[in-house]
């Protein structure tokens, strides 16, 4: 079972513009983490947001958390040809697992 | 190690054999968690490692499945006779302890002919 669910599923724009993807859960969590995945590669970990922080920032990347909504959004700035990849939300709940969603793919047109 | 490393990166494996997948956590990491990802899919949760004890296996799909993390440090997937719907990527992740970052290797893309 999966507990994050990104939104959109898959997501095209062009180089240069911003790209926004979602994320909701279901449950309460501890924290949430997002993660890069180019194709036929390992995950890459981009940012881990606590649920008592509201927003963070990476370089190009913003996160930004409401567990009062259960959501976060991944906003990444001036998008690149090397951003194109897919996208998760992982979410840490009280129990022992790290649970992903089915992930946005990311496309930058050049 | 600098990362996570898992061995093999690639198995073909035919119905029916037994196969370990080998995890390298990343040194001092007291969580380690193995997961499944599909083609296309997300990661899913298989199972998590406390040191060595494992906490949590409620995502294995069967008793085919084993892992244990006898010393606390590398830990080994089995799969017994495997099956053809076990073709997948199996990711090894570890973090320093709970609910911090969890770092993944690069995966074993396993493939049951």
């Amino acid at each position: 079972s999966q507990q994050g669910e990104e939104d959109p599923q898959a997501l095209s724009i062009q180089e240069g513009e911003n790209a926004t993807m979602n994320c909701s859960y279901k449950t309460s969590i501890n924290n949430l983490q997002w993660y890069r995945q180019n194709s036929g590669r390992g995950l890459v970990h981009l940012i881990l947001i606590r649920s008592n922080e509201r927003e963070k920032h990476s370089g190009r990347l913003r996160v930004t958390l409401d567990t009062s909504k259960k959501s976060s959004s991944l906003l990444i700035t001036a998008s690149r040809a090397a951003d194109t990849a897919s996208y998760f939300c992982a979410t840490d709940a009280a129990d022992d697992k790290i649970i992903f969603g089915k992930g946005t793919r990311l496309h930058i047109l050049p | 190690g600098a990362g996570v490393s898992q061995s093999p990166r690639y198995k073909v494996a035919k119905r029916g054999q037994d196969v370990a997948l080998r995890c390298d956590p990343i040194s001092g990491h007291v969580s380690l968690f193995w997961y499944q990802q599909a083609l296309g899919q997300g990661p899913e949760f298989l199972t998590y490692f406390q040191n060595e004890a494992q906490l949590d296996k409620s995502g294995l799909p069967s008793d085919r499945f084993f892992a244990e993390r006898p010393e606390g440090s590398v830990s080994t997937l089995k799969i017994q006779r495997t099956q053809q719907e076990d073709s997948a990527v199996y990711l090894c992740a570890s973090s320093l302890i709970r609910y911090t970052e969890a770092f993944f290797g690069q995966g074993t893309r396993l493939t049951v002919v």
